[in-house]
């Protein structure tokens, strides 16, 4: 079946430090790709999304690109700050018989040290 | 402001007790969902519900049950057949099934 993939946390950068959190995906179909963040204590929000290949989605710095050739949706931010600290969830969207199912990677957890 | 709330934050439970987490949204959204989380993993689908009246069990459906009574609200029974229900348990919502998922803040619950 459908799954998705994300590099093993957890993350420490240092504030400023380059950021790189792997996904990858696995899909019959042309599913819709997304990355949510979960602050502590907190339910998840979207932080961007892609739903076709080549899409570039965006958001509070960060980026992702959607890779259709290697099945990524890797998250990247060029300088973190310690505000970014929470764990970053990859997900996919495919069509099931009546709805998008959304399928969510394990999650990996960032922290940021001033 | 427009959002989903969750409560309590935090249920404590004996074991073989019934217990019912509540998720309200005033966001007009047709569409609610139910997942759990555990440490170190990703959310689990138990139930979703199209509209009002319906719902759907997701991947992980035993031993919980949902009603969908009126469109704001979708409160999720963790019953005593669930053999590990201590989680964090998250609802969320959404225009459609085909559209983007916004999340509730969650009840941490845990079974003595």
């Amino acid at each position: 079946g459908n799954s998705v993939t994300q590099m093993e946390g957890p993350v420490t950068l240092s504030e400023e430090a380059f950021l790189t959190i792997n996904c990858t995906y696995t899909a019959t179909g042309y599913p819709s790709l997304f990355w949510y963040v979960q602050y502590p204590g907190e339910g998840l929000q979207l932080l961007l999304k892609a739903t076709k290949a080549d899409d570039k989605g965006s958001n509070k710095g960060f980026e992702a690109t959607y890779r259709k050739e290697t099945t990524s949706f890797h998250l990247e931010k060029g300088s973190v700050q310690v505000s970014d600290s929470a764990v970053y969830f990859c997900a996919l969207s495919e069509r099931e018989t009546s709805y998008d199912k959304v399928i969510f990677g394990p999650g990996t957890s960032l922290s940021v040290i001033p | 402001d427009g959002g989903i709330t969750q409560s309590p934050k935090y249920l404590f439970r004996k074991e073989g007790q019934n217990v019912t987490l509540s998720c309200e949204q005033n966001l007009n959204h047709d569409a609610m969902y139910w997942y759990r989380q555990d440490p170190g993993q990703g959310l689990r689908l138990i139930y979703y519900s199209q509209i009002v009246n319906d719902f759907q069990k997701g991947d992980i459906a035993e031993g919980y049950s949902v009603s969908r009574e009126k469109k704001e609200s979708f409160p999720l029974t963790v019953t005593s057949a669930q053999k590990n229900p201590t989680a964090f348990y998250l609802c969320a919502s959404s225009i459609s099934v085909s559209n983007e998922q916004f999340f509730g803040p969650g009840t941490r619950l845990t079974v003595l």
